[in-house]
């Protein structure tokens, strides 16, 4: 079946450390991959996608290249702040619409200044 | 343009009883999801609805019903709640196209007792 299987937390890095989250998936077909990003209290937020091989994604410094052959969608960023102090998930879709949205466990990223 | 909205935000309920959760999808959008997200897990695909109709559903029993009205905005009822039924329910919306962004609410909490 679709899944996704993504670096484990809790991570802590300093300011302006450079930050990787590992996320690899299996699916049938040709998946979009997504990171979205939960702060407290609060509900997803979309971080970036790629909806083909060899895409990239970016946003707000954040970077994923959808690697086919590696099946990943890894998550980096060279200067993490301790504003970016959230729970990031990875997630895929192979379905149109967006159906069955499947996602990781979450990795739980703590920033300290 | 208005964002995805849920109701209520928290929630608590006996086991054994029916519960109703509200979503307003984002304007312009005819897809809406359910998500059921326990704690410190990621987002489990409930069902989703484009355009009145249920278009897919996760592992989840009939007791997990959903309706979505005129308007796009949605309902997911559980009846005979369980312990386990306990989480964050999110709703998200989208446009419909393959890889478009599905933009979430904050969610609703439920806990049962």
């Amino acid at each position: 079946g679709n899944s996704v299987t993504q670096m484990e937390g809790p991570v802590t890095l300093s300011e302006e450390a450079f930050l990787t989250i590992n996320c690899t998936y299996t699916a049938t077909g040709y998946p979009s991959l997504f990171w979205y990003v939960q702060y407290p209290g609060e509900g997803l937020q979309l971080l970036l996608k790629a909806t083909k091989a060899d895409d990239k994604g970016s946003n707000k410094g954040f970077e994923a290249t959808y690697r086919k052959e590696t099946t990943s969608f890894h998550l980096e960023k060279g200067s993490v702040q301790v504003s970016d102090s959230a729970v990031y998930f990875c997630a895929l879709s192979v379905l149109y619409n967006n159906n069955d949205m499947r996602f990781g466990a979450g990795t739980r990223l703590t920033v300290k200044p | 343009e208005t964002g995805v909205t849920q109701s209520p935000t928290h929630l608590i309920k006996t086991r054994g009883q029916q519960v109703t959760l509200r979503c307003s999808s984002q304007s312009g959008h005819n897809t809406v999801s359910w998500y059921q997200q326990a704690l410190g897990q990621g987002p489990q695909f409930i069902f989703q609805y484009y355009r009145e109709e249920e278009n897919g559903r996760g592992n989840f029993p009939p007791r997990f019903s959903g309706l979505q009205f005129p308007n796009y905005s949605s309902e997911l009822n559980v009846n005979a709640l369980e312990l386990d039924d306990s989480a964050l329910y999110l709703c998200a919306s989208s446009g419909g196209d393959l890889g478009a962004e599905a933009f979430f609410g904050q969610g609703t909490r439920l806990t049962v007792v």
